[in-house]
């Protein structure tokens, strides 16, 4: 039931582009995508629903394809601050938030 | 605002002692959290609950209890601590639109239980 992200870890040079990948083997209702740096708490950055909706924010947005369950987190010029580990979260159907967490993806941006 | 809060930052136990973990939000969400994390485990919902005076399960709920007697407060009670407990546990808390199921967390509580 956990989703699959990969990869576990990247590590980018300031400016380069990643794209973190989220998977299920079941069908989702939505996807939520989470920022946590070292020894802090996770930061929300969206959530994405049923119906492939795409999201942005700055230059971090996302997608939700419906058909093959997987979502996919866009990181775009990226900078020191994009450090930390990335965690998606998801629902099989609407319910009250109550998310199963995939284990993460380690990114570590570089001067 | 303080958002969200916990008490204590830190905590040792021994084995079989117990405790409660106390969780505030003065956002007045109707939704609240707990997660357990661990090395390479990613974070695993415990209980949640939708309102005062409501509780329910989640994905690793044994060798817990809690309980939300007021709104903004959502306790976690660890009856008789074990090793396999030592975590780092963090409380969220949101609002119940869909719209807006952003989780606000807190800054977590570290138990080491020896």
């Amino acid at each position: 039931q956990q989703p699959v992200q990969s990869p576990q870890a990247v590590i980018l040079r300031e400016g380069e582009d990643a794209v973190i990948n989220c998977s299920s083997s079941k069908a989702l209702y939505s996807v939520h995508w989470y920022r946590q740096k070292h020894g802090e708490a996770p930061i929300f950055l969206m959530i994405l629903l049923k119906g492939g909706e795409q999201k942005g924010h700055d230059k971090i947005s996302a997608s939700f394809n419906e058909k093959k369950q997987q979502s996919s987190l866009y990181l775009t010029a990226s900078q020191l601050s994009y450090s930390g580990t990335y965690f998606c979260g998801t629902e099989k159907r609407r319910s009250q938030g109550n998310l199963i967490f995939g284990k993460g993806t380690k990114l570590s941006v570089k001067p | 605002n303080a958002g969200v809060t916990q008490t204590p930052k830190f905590r040792v136990l021994k084995t079989g002692q117990s405790m409660t973990l106390l969780c505030a939000q003065d956002m007045n969400h109707e939704y609240m959290y707990w997660y357990r994390q661990d090395p390479g485990m990613g974070l695993r919902l415990i209980h949640y609950s939708v309102g005062e005076g409501t509780t329910a399960k989640g994905e690793v709920p044994d060798g817990y209890n809690v309980s939300r007697l007021k709104k903004q407060n959502f306790l976690l009670g660890l009856e008789s601590a074990a090793p396999s407990q030592t975590s780092v546990y963090f409380c969220a808390s949101s609002y119940s639109d869909l719209a807006s199921y952003e989780q606000y967390f807190g800054p977590g509580t570290r138990l080491t239980v020896t």
